[in-house]
């Protein structure tokens, strides 16, 4: 079964540092979804992602996060300039149409981050 | 604004024992429901859904029922196995598959 893939699986790097965090999503998939869970709280909506732009983010997602689909198959989170605060672990997810309730998302393995 | 509140964990049962993971929903309108489970070292799956009242999702012998008087989406199984120790998070539905989720029960069941 297809699955949506995600690199690396762990990434420390300091605060200020800058990071990117990959994602391959199903390959016939074309809404892609970015969420985090800082340990031991809720798992919680960054962004979504559609026909190359943003469609929907949360007030979490500012001015240090981008996204991008570099080419056809991956979709990049990046944060600009870490904090402590970013520490969390980040999942991609994607589905075939907008809809959760038809297309269920599938979800990466999840990139954990740590920021030091 | 919509929300998600499911009991506090850690659950630790028995095999054969009965689960029930309370899960209770602030929303406006009439969103669809999911619980969704993590497997150790894995991501998210789908265990099963839920799209109006009354519907009841059910999946691998859980069950949850979308209660629309009580706002709540409880899982519950009969019969647990050593199997189904994992991370169950009951979410509801936004639009564009924005998922809000809850803070995740963790179940460990022993032999």
């Amino acid at each position: 079964e297809p699955e949506v893939t995600q690199t690396p699986s762990h990434q420390v790097t300091q605060m200020g540092q800058e990071v990117i965090l990959r994602c391959v999503p199903i390959s016939n998939h074309l809404y892609f979804y970015w969420y985090r869970q800082i340990l031991g709280q809720k798992v919680e909506f960054l962004v979504s992602f559609y026909n190359n732009e943003i469609s929907e983010k949360s007030e979490i997602f500012d001015d240090q996060f981008s996204v991008e689909r570099p080419d056809g198959s991956n979709f990049t989170l990046k944060i600009r300039s870490t904090k402590l605060e970013d520490s969390a672990m980040y999942f991609c997810a994607s589905t075939s149409t907008g809809a959760g309730v038809y297309s269920p998302l599938h979800f990466g393995n999840g990139t954990r981050l740590t920021v030091t | 604004g919509n929300s998600v509140t499911q009991m506090e964990g850690p659950v630790t049962l028995s095999e054969e024992a009965f689960l029930t993971i309370n899960c209770t929903y602030t929303a406006t309108g009439y969103p669809s429901l999911f619980w969704y489970v993590q497997y150790p070292g894995e991501g998210l799956q789908l265990l099963l859904k839920a799209t109006k009242a009354d519907d009841k999702g059910s999946n691998k012998g859980f069950e949850a029922t979308y209660r629309k008087e009580t706002t709540s989406f409880h899982l519950e199984k009969g019969s647990v196995q050593v199997s189904d120790s994992a991370v169950y998070f009951c979410a509801l539905g936004g639009s564009q598959g924005n998922l809000i989720f809850g803070k995740g029960t963790k179940l460990s069941v022993k032999p």
